[in-house]
């Protein structure tokens, strides 16, 4: 079965600084990766999605992110965070059994 | 599209007392996870349909735990009896066309249980 692992629990950053955010995953076949993105007493709300094709992937709000296979890693960047990104960052991962598994998630706060 | 739809928002209930969450999918989407988070361990997948079928149901936690999904529209969780640790916000999610593997979940708001 695939496995997401998202090496950062928490993440500090002043605003306007860049951010990545770091996602490994294993799997024994094809995957699809997703980011979300939750705020507080909401639901996950898609950021971006690799499927295939350009490894290179954008998403809402200013958010990138590059799949590469072979360091089986999706890292979410942005070059210019703003105070509003402050919420916490689930990598996922889906292959061909259809369920979706998440990582422990990333809080990101920007401070001012 | 009125999106994933979950009721009820907030439930405050004893222990020893049945909880049922319920889950409306949007519609046209034919697969719907549940899943359950907490801060000790995260995003957890209990169970999810295709077709109204479940499929897999491997990560709910205890016989106490079972879900249904008697139509296309509707599906619930019930936990029977319930207990302290079942405290968490458990979330129904929802995506089209099962077997089509690329496609993103759908997420409600959530039902934050707290079982005291």
């Amino acid at each position: 079965a695939q496995s997401v692992t998202q090496l950062d629990s928490q993440v500090p950053v002043f605003e306007e600084a860049p951010v990545e955010l770091r996602c490994n995953y294993s799997s024994s076949v094809s995957v699809y990766l997703f980011w979300y993105v939750q705020y507080p007493n909401q639901g996950l709300q898609l950021l971006l999605k690799y499927l295939s094709g350009s490894t290179l992937v954008k998403g809402i709000n200013g958010f990138e992110a590059e799949f590469n296979k072979s360091q089986t890693s999706f890292h979410l960047r942005k070059p210019s965070v703003h105070i509003s990104d402050t919420a916490e960052y689930f990598c996922a991962v889906r292959s061909n059994n259809n369920d979706m598994r998440f990582g422990a998630g990333t809080r990101l706060t920007v401070k001012p | 599209d009125a999106g994933v739809i979950q009721s009820p928002r907030h439930e405050v209930t004893e222990m020893g007392q049945e909880v049922t969450l319920r889950c409306k999918p949007i519609s046209g989407h034919n697969s719907l996870f549940w899943y359950r988070q907490t801060m000790m361990r995260g995003l957890e997948l209990l169970i999810y349909f295709n077709n109204n079928v479940p499929i897999d149901d491997s990560g709910m936690p205890e016989d106490r735990f079972s879900a249904k999904m008697p139509n296309a529209s509707f599906s619930t969780l019930k936990i029977q009896p319930s207990e302290p640790r079942d405290s968490a916000v458990y979330f129904c999610a929802s995506s089209p066309l099962p077997g089509t593997n690329n496609s993103p979940l759908h997420f409600g708001n959530g039902t934050r249980l707290t079982v005291t």
